[in-house]
């Protein structure tokens, strides 16, 4: 079964720091992975995601993410923090249950940008 | 539509009502879905609806949560008889659906639902 666990439920970094947000899975079959943002009071955003292909997948607002297969992670990262990445962010994976798909969600990582 | 739309946005209701939660997915996405947000808690996979295909309910937590998705488009969550418990956010995600779920959702902004 695939899970996810995403480390640290609340980061704050400094404005103009390096955000490094944790996001480890667990799947059984090549995963999909993504990461999604959420703004207060909004709807989720996706950031990016890995299908196939290239192992460092970059996305909107800056940010990026590595597929490690070896370490089972998928960390979010951006090399200076602004006041706006403030938000919360969720890493997911997709899971095939019985011909279906749906994304399985971590319980997001809070992040606070410190002026 | 440009996105997809949730109404209402929120919701304030007396334990022991029905309540009726409405998803207008992208034009031409074939795939919606329901989650759940609770207060410090991750996403809730609630229901899974792909085209014509019967949907994926494993997710609903009682049998007090139905949904239905007419004519492949707009969708409903009814939760009826809502308790304290039901308080949450409910959002509805739309997709192309194949390539293995990785073609990614798109989310409504979410109904804040409140059980007073």
């Amino acid at each position: 079964a695939q899970s996810v666990t995403q480390l640290g439920s609340h980061v704050s970094v400094s404005e103009g720091a390096l955000v490094l947000l944790r996001c480890n899975y667990s799947s059984s079959v090549p995963p999909y992975l993504f990461w999604y943002v959420q703004y207060p009071n909004q709807g989720l955003q996706l950031l990016l995601k890995y299908t196939t292909g290239a192992t460092l997948v970059k996305g909107i607002n800056g940010f990026e993410a590595e597929f490690k297969k070896s370490e089972t992670s998928f960390h979010l990262t951006k090399p200076s923090a602004h006041m706006s990445d403030a938000a919360e962010y969720f890493c997911a994976v997709s899971a095939a249950t019985s011909g279906t798909y749906k994304y399985i969600f971590g319980t997001g990582t809070r992040l606070k940008v410190l002026a | 539509g440009a996105g997809v739309s949730q109404s209402p946005s929120n919701k304030v209701t007396e334990k022991g009502k029905d309540v009726e939660l409405r998803c207008d997915p992208i034009s031409g996405h074939t795939a919606l879905y329901w989650y759940r947000q609770s207060l410090g808690q991750g996403l809730e996979f609630l229901i899974y609806f792909q085209g014509n295909s019967a949907p994926d309910k494993s997710g609903l937590p009682s049998d007090r949560f139905s949904a239905e998705r007419t004519g492949g488009s707009v969708s409903t969550l009814t939760i009826q008889r809502t308790q304290q418990e039901d308080s949450a956010v409910y959002l509805c995600a739309s997709s192309f659906g194949g390539l293995q779920g990785g073609n990614g959702y798109t989310f409504g902004s979410g109904t804040r639902l409140t059980v007073v």
